[in-house]
């Protein structure tokens, strides 16, 4: 199974800060068909998980322009450009180029 | 507007048998796959099982093979989860999602105890 590191664990970050979470692959994540399937997903304390990036870096509607996301092959990044109060919360990368589909195991974000 | 909502959890018995229901509104249900995805206490997100919007393909993950099933009535937009001999690591918040990951339910708890 495809393994996805995530570093770090713990972010702690000021109101207005730039942070960047890793995601790294056991395995390459580019797909035959020639897309990547690794996303970026966001659960706030006490909610269902929510998509942030699909696709290593397209925005989904309706989320702020402060995140992006990057990357190829096995090494992925979420950027978080100016933190938010509203952004605290677990992010989680899951892949779902290679069966089975597995997730990160989360970088909790705090906020100073 | 999308919704998905599931239902049918509780508090189970090692070995007994529980089923969850997802019903879906907002989209058309049988365009889209959908997987069912678990959260233990306090711990990460662990997916479940997979199928396809005709259920021509379905998968599962090792913890569960065997031991549950899903299926999908598309005439009643809804993704059901059948879990057998249920075991104290089972317990989890329950939760369905398209495919697309771009919706999910608020999830069900489903609790394994004697």
């Amino acid at each position: 199974d495809v393994v996805l590191t995530q570093t770090p664990p713990t972010l702690s970050a000021t109101i207005g800060q730039s942070v960047s979470i890793s995601c790294r692959s056991s395995q390459s994540l580019l797909h035959s068909n020639g897309n990547t399937y690794l996303h970026w997903l966001l659960q706030r304390p006490g909610q269902s998980p929510q998509l942030l990036i699909y696709l290593v870096s397209r925005l989904e509607s309706g989320v702020p322009n402060r995140f992006s996301g990057s990357g190829s092959g096995t090494d992925f990044t979420l950027k978080i450009s100016g933190v938010e109060a509203e952004d605290l919360g677990v992010y989680y990368c899951v892949q779902g180029t290679h069966a089975p589909l597995t997730f990160g195991s989360g970088t909790k974000l705090e906020i100073k | 507007e999308v919704q998905l909502v599931e239902s049918g959890g509780g508090l189970v018995q090692p070995g007994r048998s529980l089923k969850l229901s997802c019903l879906a509104s907002g989209f058309t249900f049988s365009n889209y796959g959908m997987n069912w995805i678990r959260q233990a206490p306090g711990k990460g997100l662990e997916w479940v099982a997979s199928i396809s919007s005709s259920s021509s393909y379905i998968y599962y993950a090792d913890t569960v093979k065997g031991r549950f099933t899903i299926s999908r009535d598309n005439a009643k937009n809804t993704l059901y989860l059948q879990m057998t001999s249920l075991r104290s690591e089972d317990t989890a918040l329950y939760y369905c999602a398209r495919h697309s990951w771009d919706y999910w339910g608020q999830g069900v708890m489903v609790t394994v105890s004697s």
